[in-house]
């Protein structure tokens, strides 16, 4: 098992839709998670990043962590055409006092008008 | 204006020819990091160096080497070694300490082989 899972999609949704973007994880060491958003042949640039259960909002973005699952959730709410992206999330765990950061494979989302 | 620059935009590399990627950041920082990304694949880590004159390697180092010379500088050499360096690579720079939520992502590099 993968210690991140990550639908790749492609996720196609009309404008103003609520969209969710979703991670599973296996490791139960995972502290940090994040949210990265990368446009097309451009760098990810990070979106949220939070390290407890429960939801952190941010305008119309809401990360959700369910530590008791390992699963965790981007939310965009009124999605608009410049949401689309691929959205990859990411973990960090610390064990024997090394720190690991892990990348899902990315969901490829479009928002059409 | 701080960032990352990351050139050349595209790269072509001909079979058994070594190619450097460039990666400069002014933001201070002292870890800096190299990934690669393939389709359908998450970020994977080459090397990453958190002081001048120190790295480590990554999960996939092979087929790859870098420097850290200058506090600014990290580049990434991909060898003839590297059986399949067809990717988009990707630098990244954070403060040490920091913890690695705050990495900052240069625009990236396609290699692409001829």
């Amino acid at each position: 098992q993968k210690e991140v899972e990550q639908d790749p999609g492609p996720l196609s949704v009309p404008e103003g839709a609520i969209v969710s973007l979703n991670c599973t994880y296996s490791n139960s060491a995972f502290q940090y998670f994040m949210w990265y958003r990368q446009y097309s042949r451009k760098g990810p640039e990070l979106l949220m990043y939070t390290y407890s259960s429960g939801n952190k909002e941010d305008g119309r973005f809401t990360a959700q962590v369910d530590k008791s699952s390992k699963y965790i959730s981007l939310f965009i709410r009124d999605s608009q055409p410049s949401d689309s992206a691929t959205y990859l999330c990411a973990m960090i765990s610390y064990q024997g006092g090394s720190e690991k950061l892990v990348f899902g494979k990315g969901t490829k989302l479009t928002v059409n008008p | 204006d701080g960032g990352i620059t990351q050139s050349p935009k595209y790269l072509f590399r001909k079979e058994g020819q070594n190619v450097t990627l460039s990666c400069e950041q002014n933001l201070n920082h002292d870890a800096m990091y190299w990934y690669r990304q393939d389709p359908g694949q998450g970020l994977r880590l080459i090397y990453y160096s958190q002081i001048v004159n120190d790295f480590q390697k990554g999960d996939i180092a092979e087929g790859y080497s870098v420097s850290r010379e200058k506090k600014e500088s990290f580049p990434l050499t991909v060898t003839s070694a590297q059986k399949n360096p067809t990717a988009f690579y990707l630098c990244a720079s954070s403060v040490v300490g920091d913890s690695q939520e705050t990495q900052y992502f240069g625009p990236g590099t396609r290699l692409l082989v001829l």
